[in-house]
């Protein structure tokens, strides 16, 4: 098992761009998560995703949107990238949300805004 | 804001001594987590410990937890060099789907 994908691995982009980071879990869990983490921080929420057709808002959603695509999938997508987005960014999943288990996470996207 | 702060920021101890971090956070939770995070990778759970615990282990490590207080602590003993690492609790406030992560300890064990 792969456990969770992401990808790319490392991005570049200029002000204004737009891209779409992508996430993959193999495990059948039923939630998913995208976190930024900027230097010397912990890990902010963006968006969760509790079920496949659910999502909901974290911490810090402004300028970002989400599709849970399917069970095994959850993109995250920055329509109008600014500076303040530079940020690794992960995804993660859990197993059943009731019992609030454990994360497992990906290996990250590095994301430079220029 | 963060729910959850650990303390101290970082910290540097001899191979062989123990390490303690220990995490405050604001409002009722259902369990609390610890996570360990290597340099530029991404988090790999530790331990879990629920609201009704008080304690609990694993392997090297030891987890308390006092919801009176609401902080926990986190014990490595007999640290090693591979332990050298940022620790994160976090924690799902209760009524929310929502993991919390604090900012993190930031261990150096010096070999």
């Amino acid at each position: 098992n792969a456990g969770v994908t992401q990808t790319p691995k490392f991005q570049v982009l200029k002000t204004g761009q737009s891209m779409t980071l992508q996430c993959a879990q193999d495990m059948n869990h039923n939630s998913m998560y995208w976190y930024r983490q900027d230097p010397g921080m912990g890990l902010r929420l963006i968006y969760y995703s509790a079920s496949e057709g659910t999502t909901d808002k974290g911490e810090v959603p402004n300028g970002y949107n989400v599709s849970r695509l399917n069970k095994r999938e959850f993109s995250l997508r920055l329509e109008s990238a600014a500076p303040s987005q530079t940020s690794v960014y992960f995804c993660a999943s859990s197993g059943d949300t009731a019992y609030y288990n454990e994360q497992f996470f990906g290996p990250g996207t590095r994301l430079t805004v220029l | 804001s963060q729910q959850g702060e650990e303390d101290p920021q970082a910290l540097s101890i001899q191979e062989g001594e123990n390490a303690t971090m220990n995490c405050s956070y604001k409002t009722s939770i259902n369990n609390l987590q610890w996570y360990r995070q290597n340099s530029g990778r991404g988090l790999v759970h530790l331990i879990l410990i629920r609201s009704n615990e008080r304690e609990k282990h694993s392997g090297r490590l030891r987890v308390t937890l006092d919801t009176s207080k609401k902080s926990s602590s986190l014990l490595i003993t007999a640290s090693r060099a591979a332990d050298t690492a940022s620790y994160f609790c976090a924690t799902v406030p209760s009524g929310t789907y929502k993991y919390i992560f604090g900012t993190g300890t930031r261990l150096k064990v010096l070999a």
